[in-house]
């Protein structure tokens, strides 16, 4: 299995700042690497997939980069509905395993 | 647009199966192109995939191996929905069940609402 490495577990900032969360694989897992957001009470959405490709839909301050072991998600100008739980996900194969979340709270 | 609605009993005892069912508008579970899994979520371990199943000119299924010895998931193609049992369960399957889509981007792409369960007597 691959295991994924996600952090900070949980970090407070405020409106307009930039923050960057990390997620590091255990093995190379190429580009197959997929970030979600998830608000409290509701299921997980996909933000990021294959490291760097915004989801149809999504802001674009929300970025993504990396490959190999190392990925990095960035949030560019948080904004108040950006508050919520961030998780990475390898599909490099199965099974699937995930990051174990990263908690942006406001300062 | 796609939507996954997910379906079955918030409360199981031990020892018996945990059965769900997640039905499928705007797409299909036949697609050649869509994985169909199901994940789970607890706040002590986080989310972990339990399996898929996925067609690809015949089915295929792949199970996590925590669970492989009790859990089936399968596809419906009559009702366009798959469905998942997990037997013997115990309290520490208590958690909130997902169905999800997996396209080619590999990312999961469109999520059930959830469905929490309690593994108790």
């Amino acid at each position: 299995d691959t295991h994924m490495t996600q952090s900070p577990s949980s970090l407070s900032a405020s409106i307009g700042d930039r923050i960057t969360i990390t997620c590091r694989a255990d093995h190379d897992i190429r580009s197959s690497l997929n970030w979600y957001q998830q608000r409290p009470g509701k299921a997980p959405e996909l933000l990021i997939y294959g490291a760097s490709n915004l989801q149809s839909g999504v802001p674009p301050r929300f970025s993504g980069s990396g490959s190999g072991t190392d990925f990095t998600l960035t949030i560019n100008s948080l904004r108040p509905e950006d508050f919520a739980s961030y998780f990475c996900q390898q599909s490099s194969g199965t099974p699937l395993t995930f990051g174990g979340g990263t908690k942006v709270e406001i300062k | 647009q796609v939507q996954l609605q997910q379906s079955g009993p918030g409360l199981v005892e031990p020892a018996q199966t945990l059965s769900l069912t997640c039905a499928i508008s705007g797409d299909s579970v036949s697609s050649n192109s869509a994985a169909w899994n199901w994940v789970r979520q607890t706040p002590s371990r986080g989310l972990e995939w339990l399996g898929r199943t996925v067609y690809r000119s015949k089915w295929y299924t792949e199970y996590a191996f925590s669970v492989q010895s009790r859990i089936s998931i399968k596809p419906d193609t009559s009702k366009n929905h798959f469905s998942l049992q997990l037997n013997s369960v115990t309290p520490e399957d208590t958690a909130i069940y997902y169905c999800a889509r997996m396209t080619t981007t590999g990312g999961l792409d469109c999520w059930g609402q959830g469905t929490p369960v309690t593994v108790s007597s």
